[in-house]
């Protein structure tokens, strides 16, 4: 099916760990965004990407770094992960016109 | 003034009745807007465009109301399967695509 994939679909981490969140789309979207949701803070936005080879920070973007690999993919990765990161981790894309956004299904990071 | 704001809500409304809410934007160059469903645990999905001269799909209606910077969503003939949580979104278009997204708005359909 066309859409946001994301990976992995949960994943414990421990305190320092580090680890690389996956995101693919298959709609030939320029635009790709990271956004991170915790319980009444809604949908904050991390890192997103205009176009394949740009890249730019978001509300919040410490702790965090992003590879856009090429159209389809891109990547979030945390260095060193601490126990504020615990949160549900949305990719999503959009492409020109006014079609809003698609969502992946959601990356859910317990940092212990 | 925040760039987008929703009432948190919840909204409680008995099964069958209309419900409505309203969400207010603070930038007069916002040019596209949606309304956004989100299940719990689940990922946002897209409910219906906004469009100038409002619109309707079944029962849900949006207006836009650009003259006082807000867009809503009217529900009529709630179903228990209409539980969610609402966001409205505006997207700033520029050099880049801006999408701001409300918190959401609860929506609690009672049987």
């Amino acid at each position: 099916n066309a859409g946001v994939t994301q990976t992995p679909k949960f994943q414990v981490l421990k305190t320092g760990q580090s680890m690389t969140l996956q995101c693919a789309q298959d709609m030939n979207h320029n635009s790709m965004y990271w956004y991170r949701q915790d319980p009444g803070m809604g949908l904050r936005l991390i890192y997103y990407s205009a176009s394949e080879g740009t890249t730019d920070k978001g509300e919040v973007p410490n702790g965090y770094n992003v590879s856009r690999l090429n159209k389809r993919e891109f990547s979030l990765r945390l260095e060193s992960a601490a126990p504020s990161q615990t949160s549900v981790y949305f990719c999503a894309s959009s492409g020109t016109g006014s079609y809003g956004y698609t969502f992946g299904s959601g990356t859910r990071l317990t940092v212990v | 003034r925040k760039e987008v704001e929703q009432d948190p809500g919840p909204f409680n409304v008995p099964e069958g009745a209309t419900v409505a809410f309203n969400c207010t934007y603070s930038n007069s160059a916002s040019q596209s807007f949606f309304w956004y469903r989100q299940d719990c645990r689940k990922e946002p999905k897209l409910l219906m465009s906004v469009y100038s001269s409002g619109n309707e799909d079944g029962r849900f209606t949006a207006q836009l109301n650009r003259a006082s910077q807000y867009i809503s969503l009217l529900i009529r003939d709630s179903k228990l399967s209409d539980s969610a949580t609402y966001l409205c979104v505006v997207n700033m278009r520029g050099r880049d695509d801006k999408i701001i997204f409300g918190k959401g708005t609860r929506l609690h359909i009672l049987p």
